[in-house]
């Protein structure tokens, strides 16, 4: 069990930049999940994926961030014209399939510094 | 609307002593409650999950939490703290009908020699 990966583990961009994390989920788990966690809080849903469907899209997903899982295994997170208030610990996470009884299980994240 | 509401932002214990880590969850429906850890820079492990079977449940690394319908409340505990068990906890509720999950805002758990 090789556990989810995130990559990369931080990243420091400009203001303004486009920036580009992926996701491997553990294999074989069908769901994929995408949070978004800043300093002293805890993490909250952006979006999540059945296989190669994204089914729900938080709120706080503005149009300058795109989630896609093009082939319903790894999946990649963009966001675009970064801004400052993008800084933050960008989580995925993964389950073997939907439903209360699947725990998800969590990568250690990526954080997102912006200069 | 589900939510949950961690009572403490930070606890403080010596190695050996009890630890009791609070949560209170509001709900219209029976929940799903979890409790997550984060070490830092880290994500998240799954410490234990209430899905309406037993109402005290057992977790890993001796931590367990009992659901009270009553007072709606899933408080986490461990009899005897470790140095390891330092780190940041997280209740956590399932939204009905969906795989997404509510976070509470944390508690920071130190554990003194």
């Amino acid at each position: 069990d090789t556990g989810v990966s995130q990559n990369p583990r931080h990243k420091i961009t400009k203001r303004g930049q486009n920036v580009t994390f992926r996701c491997d989920p553990i294999s074989e788990h069908n769901r994929l999940y995408w949070y978004r966690q800043t300093l002293g809080q805890g993490p909250e849903f952006l979006t999540y994926f059945q296989n190669e469907a994204q089914l729900e899209k938080s709120r706080l997903l503005s149009d300058r961030f795109s989630a896609e899982r093009p082939k319903g295994s790894f999946s990649t997170l963009e966001i675009q014209r970064t801004e400052q208030g993008d800084s933050a610990m960008y989580l995925c996470a993964s389950s073997l399939d939907g439903g209360s009884n699947q725990p998800q299980h969590f990568g250690d994240g990526t954080r997102l510094s912006i200069l | 609307a589900q939510s949950v509401t961690q009572l403490d932002s930070h606890v403080s214990v010596s190695e050996g002593t009890p630890v009791l880590l609070r949560c209170n969850y509001s709900s219209s429906y029976s929940p799903s409650l979890f409790w997550y850890v984060q070490h830092p820079n880290k994500g998240l492990q799954l410490l234990l999950k209430y899905t309406s079977a037993a109402t005290l449940v057992k977790g890993i690394n001796g931590f367990e939490a009992e659901f009270k319908k009553s007072e709606t409340s899933f408080h986490l505990t461990k009899p005897s703290a470790h140095m390891s068990d330092a780190a940041e906890y997280f209740c956590v509720v399932s939204v009905e009908g969906t795989d997404k999950l509510i976070f509470g805002t944390g508690t920071r758990l130190q554990v003194f020699p």
